[in-house]
């Protein structure tokens, strides 16, 4: 069965340092999706992007993230200059189309350690 | 404010016992509603979603959720649990727009423990 991809599982980084965290979604799907889940918390909504550009962002996703889809498999998620409260589980998600018939499939997640 | 609830952080059942967790949400018109399980170390992976139509959903692993409108709520169950089915489970909403739907809200989730 296909699925999401996310590399790497774990990453440790310093304070300040930049992070890119990647994600390959499943081939034939035109939506991918960043949520992360801090520690105890629950899972928030990052971005969601479309036809190379975002859709949608919340309050969370500011000028330190951005999103790319680099070529054709693969899709990132940059923190420019990490902080300490980045911590958390990245989970990637992809989905056919936006359409209440197409599932958004998960990720297992980068789990990001900002030190 | 658009919010889903899960009244209970942790619930531990009898391996063959009933279970049912609970979930509430807060939104202007109904919302597509899902239900999310997460092994330990594992990615979400879901259960069964609610868009329209019979308000009692089948889902994956034997589980069901039934919509109700009066009371916001979307509450999962399963007639008798499996050591297996020890996970965090999360019910989660998506806006409905148009025919179409975006990012997806989830609720702070339920811890389920299952003992022998």
């Amino acid at each position: 069965e296909p699925e999401v991809t996310q590399t790497p599982s774990h990453q440790v980084t310093q304070m300040g340092q930049e992070v890119i965290l990647r994600c390959v979604p499943i081939s034939n799907h035109l939506y991918f999706y960043w949520y992360r889940q801090i520690l105890g918390q629950k899972v928030e909504f990052l971005v969601s992007f479309y036809n190379n550009e975002i859709s949608e962002k919340s309050e969370i996703f500011d000028d330190q993230f951005s999103v790319e889809r680099p070529d054709g498999s693969n899709f990132t998620l940059k923190i420019r200059s990490t902080k300490l409260e980045d911590s958390a589980m990245y989970f990637c998600a992809s989905s056919e189309l936006a359409e209440p018939t197409y599932e958004q499939y998960f990720g297992p997640g980068t789990r990001l350690t900002v030190t | 404010a658009q919010s889903v609830t899960q009244p209970d952080i942790h619930i531990t059942v009898s391996e063959g016992a009933s279970l049912e967790l609970r979930c509430n949400y807060s939104y202007g018109a109904t919302p597509y509603l899902f239900w999310y399980v997460q092994s330990p170390g594992q990615g979400l992976q879901l259960l069964l979603k609610y868009f329209s139509g019979d308000t009692l959903v089948q889902g994956i692993k034997g589980f069901e959720a039934e919509f109700k409108r009066s009371q916001s709520s979307f509450n999962l169950r399963k007639p008798s649990v499996h050591w297996s089915d020890a996970a965090e489970y999360f019910c989660a909403v998506a806006p409905r727009r148009k025919t179409s739907y975006d990012k997806v809200i989830f609720g702070p989730g339920t811890s389920l423990s299952v003992i022998p």
